[in-house]
This record gives structure tokens, sequence and C-alpha cells, in this order.
């Protein structure tokens, strides 16, 4: 069985801040995992995946996140945040043996000038 | 390059009743998966389709189906709809199946089902 934790149902950082992200998965077998964004009203935008190539995933908007089979982590991350950050973020996992996905329950990304 | 779209955006059905919601996806792409958004369970994976065949289901009642077409559409069905059946589907469709390949959302449809 596989699933995903995401620490922090809501978080809020000031324009400029860092922004941390967390999510941690199980897998029984080598994962690829993803995280994407939603907008309200709206589907879900891909923003980077990990898909056992380089461990530090670069993505759009300034995000990346890096795998850390160790801690069974992939935290997403951005340097800067931006008014136009605030939004929901979903960390999946995808077991590539079965096919299937697993969603985090979401992380709610509140952006204060 | 269109998006996927769904149709249609919004429904609102009595208990009891049934549903069709529609699914076109991205030129080329040939797998389509379908997903459940509800406050209280979050997303959940339904099942997903490649080249007409249903590849994966989750852990979903009989009363959703769905299938796909030759052109790749695809159709999810839900019969004698429940009020927990109020949510936000979604779907998404890829090149290849799921697993690796990267997917595209679209919009999704919102049901209420009163």
């Amino acid at each position: 069985a596989q699933s995903v934790t995401q620490l922090g149902s809501h978080v809020s950082v000031s324009e400029g801040a860092l922004v941390l992200l967390r999510c941690n998965y199980s897998s029984s077998v080598p994962p690829y995992l993803f995280w994407y964004v939603q907008y309200p009203n709206q589907g879900l935008q891909l923003l980077l995946k990990y898909t056992s190539a380089a461990t530090l995933v670069k993505g759009i908007n300034g995000f990346e996140a890096e795998f850390k089979k160790s801690e069974t982590s992939f935290h997403l991350t951005k340097p800067s945040a931006h008014m136009s950050d605030a939004a929901e973020y979903f960390c999946a996992v995808i077991n590539t043996n079965a096919g299937k996905s697993t969603f985090g329950d979401g992380t709610t990304l509140t952006v204060k000038p | 390059k269109a998006g996927v779209t769904q149709t249609p955006r919004y429904l609102i059905k009595t208990r009891g009743q049934q549903v069709t919601l529609s699914c076109s996806p991205i030129s080329g792409h040939r797998s389509v998966s379908w997903y459940q958004q509800t406050p209280g369970q979050g997303l959940q994976f339904l099942f997903e389709y490649f080249s007409e065949t249903q590849r994966n289901k989750g852990n979903f009642p009989g009363r959703f189906s769905g299938r796909q077409f030759s052109n790749s559409r695809s159709e999810m069905n839900v019969s004698t709809l429940e009020l927990g059946d109020s949510a936000l589907y979604l779907c998404a469709s890829s090149l290849a199946p799921m697993a690796g390949a990267e997917q595209f959302f679209g919009p999704g449809t919102r049901l209420t089902v009163l």
C-alpha cells in the first residue's frame, strides 16, 4: 500500500519569504512523486515530478523539490513567495507497478502582503 | 493545443438519479483518469482508461463506472446518486498510462446531489 502525508493543511507566509510545503510518502516500490497546484474552481496543474532521475527537481514558477529516500520525503520549496502563489498544493505518489495514484490531503498556501 | 475539457461544468441532481460526465482528453492522449475531490476525503482515484480498456480502479462502489471510446473521449457514470456523491469530479489525460506520465487535468465537473 502507498500513502502520502502532507504536514500542515494550512501554511501562511509573507510575500518574499521562503515557502516550504512538506510531503512524506510511503511506498513498497520506488515511487514516482508529483506536486500539483490547484487554484479555485480549476483543475490541477503539475508543478514538478520525480521519476528516479535527479533527486533535486526544478519545476515551474520557481518551485523545486528534493527527493530524500532516507527520510521518505519530497518537500516543496520556493525561495521567495509571490502573491500569485496562493493556492492549494497537492503531493501525489504513483505506484509504478500497480499504476495507481494516491494524493495527499492538500496544503492551502496563503501569502500575506 | 486545446486542454482537457469536461462537460458539463456544473450539475445538480437529486438522490436516486443517475448522471453521466464527459471528458475529452488532449489530442493524442490515450490515457484518461478520473478523480473525485471532496473536502472530507480529498482527491481520490476512481479509475484509469487506456486504449478503451480500464487499467486500474480505485476503491469505489460499483455505482461508479466509466468507459472510453475509440477517440479516447471518456465518460463516467454514477447510478443511484447519494448525497455523499456531491463532489468535484476531475478528469486527467496523459500520453501513456498514468505511471510516470505527466497528467493534464481538466477544470472538473461540480456535481451537487440534493
